[in-house]
C-alpha cells in the first residue's frame, strides 16, 4: 500500500523553531509537497521538493531525502497565526497526490 | 481576482437523494480535482480531470460522478449509492496534472439528515 507518516500533533512556543517530519512509502515518487490548513479552511500550498535538499521560502523551509524516503518542514520565528494543520503530500504519479493525515501545530505564547 | 469558488458552503442530504456540489475556477487551469476530507485525516482523491470532456476515477470514486463540459466548471454529484457521504469536499485545480501547486476552493461541508 501507499502511506505517509507524520506526527499527529506538535506543540511549540511563539518565536521558536519547529520541525515537522514526514516519511513516505509510495509506489512512485515525483516530489513532496507541503500544505497548510487552518481549521475549517482550505489547504494552501507552502512548498515543493522534487530533488534532494533544502528549499527555503521566507520563514518556511522544506527538506527532502529521496534515499531515506523522508522530508521535513521547518518553521522559524513561529507566530500565533501559524497555528494550523500541516500536510505532507507525495506525487506518486503525474496526477496522484497522496496525502498524510496531517500534523496539528499548537503554538503557545 | 482569480480563484476557485465552491457552493454551497453547507449542504444537507436526505436518504436516497442525489446532491450536486459546484466548483468553478477562473485561473484558466486545465486540471481539476475533487477530494474528500474526513475529520483528522488527509485528503483522498475522488475524481480528477486533465482537460475538458475528460475525467478519471481517483481512489474513492464509488458513489460519486462528475462532468467536465467547460474548462471552468467541474461539478461533483454525490449519489444515493454513497452510503457515508458526510465529509468536507474540496475542489482544486492546477495548471496541468502534476503541476507543483494545487489551488483549493473553500470547500463544501456535506451533512446527512
Amino acid at each position: 500500500g501507499q502511506s505517509l507518516e507524520q506526527p499527529s500533533e506538535v506543540t511549540a512556543v511563539e518565536g521558536a523553531i519547529v520541525q515537522i517530519n514526514c516519511t513516505y512509502q509510495t509506489s512512485g515518487f515525483y516530489g513532496l509537497s507541503w500544505y497548510q490548513q487552518h481549521d475549517g479552511g482550505a489547504p494552501t500550498f507552502l512548498s515543493y521538493n522534487g530533488l534532494d535538499g533544502l528549499e527555503e521560502t521566507g520563514r518556511f523551509s522544506s527538506f527532502l531525502s529521496r534515499s531515506d524516503s523522508y522530508g521535513y518542514l521547518l518553521l522559524q520565528e513561529l507566530q500565533m497565526k501559524d497555528s494550523a494543520s500541516y500536510f505532507c503530500a507525495v506525487y506518486a504519479s503525474n496526477y496522484q497526490l497522496i496525502w498524510g493525515a496531517g500534523t496539528k501545530l499548537i503554538i503557545k505564547p | 481576482d482569480g480563484g476557485i469558488t465552491q457552493s454551497p458552503k453547507y449542504l444537507f442530504r436526505k436518504e436516497g437523494q442525489n446532491v450536486t456540489l459546484s466548483c468553478e475556477q477562473n485561473l484558466n487551469h486545465d486540471a481539476m480535482y475533487w477530494y474528500r476530507q474526513d475529520p483528522g485525516q488527509g485528503l483522498r482523491l475522488i475524481y480528477y480531470s486533465q482537460i475538458v470532456n475528460d475525467f478519471q476515477k481517483g481512489d474513492i470514486a464509488e458513489g460519486y460522478s462528475v462532468s467536465r463540459e467547460k474548462k471552468e466548471s467541474f461539478p461533483l454529484t454525490v449519489t444515493s449509492a454513497q452510503k457515508n457521504p458526510t465529509a468536507f469536499y474540496l475542489c482544486a485545480s492546477s495548471a496541468y496534472t502534476g503541476a507543483e501547486t494545487q489551488y483549493f476552493g473553500p470547500g463544501t461541508r456535506l451533512l446527512v439528515l
